[in-house]
């Protein structure tokens, strides 16, 4: 069964620190996301992208935080100046069309956990 | 504004017991509505969904749901627990109109299994 595959799976960085996580998605897929799952709260929204660009973001994505499609399969989650509290499971997902229409189903990787010292 | 509610943070069953993980949600339409099962080390894997029609739906793993609009829930079932369903359960809900292109997460419920 395809699978969305993420890299790494932990990766430990000093506050301030520039970090890429990265993900494949569902090769046919067209709609990518990334979502975030701070210990013991809640699994977040943090943006979703189709078509090379950004559709909707949260709240929670600000200026630090960028995404990127950098060639036909990878798709890319930057912390541009990491903080303590960016400290979470990051999950990316991806759905073959719009999420919902026509029944289509968001697929989650295993996430990456980072940890912010 | 949307929300999804699961009231149990943990719960604790024998094995060979049935389960319900109850889930309500807060939507003004009739939302698209799932079940996803973290395992540990694992990520978010889909147990099912609910998008119109049966109230009642079928997924993997022998887990049901039935979807009750008057009282805005998406309860899970299982008739009979195994060990292996130990894990954190999430329900989730996306909105209807046009389609979605996010999911709203419960806080999940941690399932334990004694043996």
């Amino acid at each position: 069964e395809p699978e969305v595959t993420q890299t790494p799976s932990h990766q430990v960085t000093q506050m301030g620190q520039e970090v890429i996580l990265r993900c494949v998605p569902i090769s046919n897929h067209l709609y990518f996301y990334w979502y975030r799952q701070i210990l013991g709260q809640k699994v977040e929204f943090l943006v979703s992208f189709y078509n090379n660009e950004i559709s909707e973001k949260s709240e929670i994505f600000d200026d630090q935080f960028s995404v990127e499609r950098p060639d036909g399969s990878n798709f890319t989650l930057k912390i541009r100046s990491t903080k303590l509290e960016d400290s979470a499971m990051y999950f990316c997902a991806s759905s073959e069309a719009r999420g919902g229409t026509s029944g289509n189903t968001i697929y989650f990787g295993e996430g990456s956990w980072l940890t912010v010292v | 504004a949307q929300s999804v509610t699961q009231p149990d943070i943990h719960i604790t069953v024998s094995e060979g017991a049935s389960l319900e993980l109850r889930c309500n949600y807060s939507y003004g339409a009739t939302p698209y509505l799932f079940w996803y099962v973290q395992s540990p080390g694992q990520g978010l894997q889909l147990l099912l969904k609910y998008f119109s029609g049966d109230t009642l739906v079928q997924g993997i793993k022998g887990f049901e749901a039935e979807f009750k609009r008057s009282q805005s829930s998406f309860n899970l079932r299982k008739p009979s627990v195994h060990w292996s369903d130990a894990a954190e359960y999430f329900c989730a809900v996306g909105a209807q109109s046009g389609g979605y292109n996010k999911l709203i997460f419960g806080a999940g419920t941690r399932l334990a299994v004694h043996p």
